[in-house]
């Protein structure tokens, strides 16, 4: 079965740090590209970041720029989003989220971590 | 950033109804759009991509159309396990963007 299984949420005051990790199985992990993608509390969903099968394409979102770092390692199928400087409107579920082949549509979604940051 | 706008922002509709959303696009997106269903505490699922392919498992009940900014999603018989907010998805460009949902509700 393709899955993806995040971990690594919890509860964060501001200005700290978390570091979330998505787990892939089921399915050859080294070819695809990636991203995070996050929904806060009864909103709406906003990509978070991109980053190819190689790691040499990054991307960011504007509103974690500078704040958050996006890698992955191919040999032990795992990606990972460091959080830094953490803000209250960071507060979201994040989800791992498959990227199809030459195109940005996104086929398969963990079932998401939620990050909640609050004093 | 290219914009995605979605309407209605809600719908209510019976079992065995048709439903349209609409997903307008701030520039020309050819037919780069996705769309997606949620239910509530659950992740998204790709239903259509490219506009109007169906994705695989997805039931044909629910279909896909436009181009260039204007972009329909219909669900020809609404069924219970249909009911869940559903969002577009511009691939054109980066950074890709989100609709900001239509929730199908019970009437």
């Amino acid at each position: 079965e393709v899955q993806l299984v995040e971990s690594g949420g919890g509860l964060v005051k501001p200005g700290g740090s978390l570091r979330l990790s998505c787990a892939a199985s089921g399915f050859t992990f080294s070819p695809y590209s990636m991203n995070w993608v996050r929904q806060a509390p009864g909103k709406g969903l906003e990509w978070v970041s991109y980053i190819s099968s190689s790691s040499r394409y990054i991307i960011y979102a504007d509103s974690v720029k500078g704040r958050f770092t996006i890698s992955r390692d191919n040999a032990k199928n795992l990606l990972y989003l460091q959080m830094s400087s953490l803000r209250a409107e960071d507060t979201a579920v994040y989800y791992c989220v498959r990227v199809v082949p030459a195109a940005d549509y996104m086929d398969v979604w963990g079932k998401g971590t939620t990050v909640t940051v609050s004093s | 950033d290219i914009q995605m706008t979605q309407s209605p922002s809600s719908v209510s509709a019976s079992v065995g109804d048709r439903v349209t959303i609409t997903c307008r696009a701030s520039q020309n997106i050819s037919n780069w759009l996705a769309w997606y269903q949620q239910k509530p505490g659950k992740a998204p699922k790709l239903l259509i991509y490219a506009a109007s392919s169906l994705q695989s498992g997805v039931p044909s009940s629910f279909s896909g159309s436009g181009s260039g900014t204007d972009f329909t999603l219909a669900i020809s018989s609404l069924q219970p396990e249909d009911f869940a907010t559903y969002y577009c998805q511009q691939a054109n460009s980066f950074p890709p963007t989100f609709g900001q949902g239509t929730k199908v509700e019970i009437k």
